[in-house]
């Protein structure tokens, strides 16, 4: 069975400074990875997602995530961290079957930024 | 384009009571999955349908139900409640066939406070 680890429960960043949250993963065949975010009170927004190729993968609000099968590991990264990047932020890996498809989620990472 | 919506927003029942959920997904996305979020466990699967059939579920007990209609709205049912079902529930939606390559799209999520 897939699972997801997120090593930190909580990091705090000040504000401009990089971040990079953590995230291992555990899977039989070729992962397809997700980051989501979630604010307070909010469901949950993707971020970025990786199924093949390029092994660094964009998404919004500036974050990109980097694959690296010989760590099973897919971290995700900001240059520059803002005051409204404060959230709880969720690694998950997809597993798919005949017909389905479904998210596996890690605990979470919650990210603090300082002033 | 609605996004996906989840009714109510917040409920407290009593323990033994039993309680209705329910999830609109956005306009032509057939797919919807339920997740259970707590504290404790993180996000967890309970089910998703497509076309009004389950086509997978979660290592959840049998008071834990859903359903699909033919106009993709789904509803999640628990019976008998307990003090531990008490949680953020989160339905997605997905559009096509809701294979791992779309993406799903959260809900704000219900709250369930168990007393």
């Amino acid at each position: 069975a897939q699972s997801v680890t997120q090593p930190d429960i909580h990091i705090t960043v000040s504000e401009g400074a990089s971040l990079e949250l953590r995230c291992n993963y555990s899977y039989g065949a070729t992962p397809y990875l997700f980051w989501y975010v979630q604010s307070p009170g909010q469901g949950l927004q993707l971020l970025l997602k990786y199924f093949s190729g390029d092994t660094l993968v964009q998404g919004i609000k500036g974050f990109e995530a980097e694959f690296k099968r010989s760590q099973s590991s897919f971290n995700l990264r900001k240059p520059s961290v803002h005051w409204s990047d404060a959230a709880e932020y969720f690694c998950a890996v997809g597993a798919f079957g005949s017909g389905y498809s479904t998210l596996t989620f890690g605990k979470g990472t919650m990210l603090l930024v300082s002033p | 384009k609605a996004g996906v919506t989840q009714t109510p927003r917040y409920l407290i029942k009593t323990r033994g009571q039993q309680v209705t959920l329910s999830c609109s997904p956005i306009s032509g996305h057939r797919s919807v999955s339920w997740y259970q979020q707590t504290p404790g466990q993180g996000l967890q699967f309970l089910f998703e349908y497509f076309s009004e059939t389950q086509r997978n579920k979660g290592n959840f007990p049998g008071r834990f139900s859903g359903r699909q209609f033919s106009n993709s709205r789904s509803e999640m049912n628990v019976s008998t409640l307990e003090l531990g079902d008490s949680a953020l529930y989160l339905c997605a939606s997905k559009e096509g066939s809701g294979g791992m390559n779309t993406e799903a799209f959260f809900g704000q999520g219900t709250r369930l406070t168990v007393v």
